[in-house]
């Protein structure tokens, strides 16, 4: 996505390593969307930022993932002793004026 | 629990001829229904997208059906072009709330 730039684009961790992805949206956006993508599934909602404020993390997985907006424009995952169920592609996103999401390509985590 | 369901899981067609799939959802509070395709190493990348006020929408060769009363909605791509051979996911969302929910996804394969 244009509008999303997303890093790592792949990392691979050993299990119980902490990991952070990066979600660098194009300047001005209010509003930034997680998702965690498993393989051969749809997305599925971890957060949602407006500005800097999360105001919905009720898809985080375990207390392990934490997500933070803290100039509430680049976004951080963290993800904490990582998991082999934590393997996923993570994806950020921004909405338009009307709603659509945009996505970024996404962060592929394999935890071995 | 789900709150959109997807079938088929993969669909083979023919090079010409025309794709169907086909979502159902439960929650009658949705009131955005949008299409994604998704190539592999890609981040979803919206579609169409219909609101429940009108029964089919048509872009190109693209066109979602929308039933109401049944909560059924569907996605026909006409004349298919291996082109068109990606991962499809139907989403919804509410109008009270700001996360997208998708379906599981269909993978279709186009046959030259």
């Amino acid at each position: 996505g244009a509008g999303v730039s997303q890093s790592p684009r792949y990392k691979v961790a050993k299990r119980g390593q902490d990991v952070a992805l990066r979600c660098d949206p194009i300047s001005g956006h209010v509003s930034l969307f997680w998702y965690q993508q498993a393989l051969g599934q749809g997305p599925e909602f971890l957060t949602y930022f407006q500005n800097e404020a999360q105001l919905d993390k009720s898809g985080l997985p375990s207390d392990r993932f934490f997500a933070e907006r803290p100039e509430g424009s680049v976004s951080t995952l963290k993800i904490q002793r990582t998991q082999q169920e934590d393997s996923a592609v993570y994806l950020c996103a921004i909405p338009s004026p009307t709603g659509e999401l945009f996505f970024g390509e996404g962060s592929r985590l394999t935890v071995l | 629990q789900q709150q959109v369901k997807q079938s088929p899981q993969s669909l083979i067609v023919q090079k010409g001829g025309i794709s169907i799939i086909n979502c159902a959802y439960e929650n009658t509070a949705f009131d955005y229904f949008p299409w994604y395709q998704q190539f592999p190493g890609k981040g979803p990348a919206l579609l169409i997208a219909i609101r429940p006020d009108v029964s089919e929408k048509k872009e190109g060769r693209f066109t979602i059906s929308f039933n109401k009363s049944a909560k059924q909605f569907s996605l026909h791509i006409m004349d298919s072009q291996p082109g068109d051979s990606a991962t499809y996911f139907c989403a919804a969302r509410g109008s009270s709330a700001s996360k997208i929910i998708f379906g599981s996804g269909t993978r279709l394969s186009i046959r030259p």
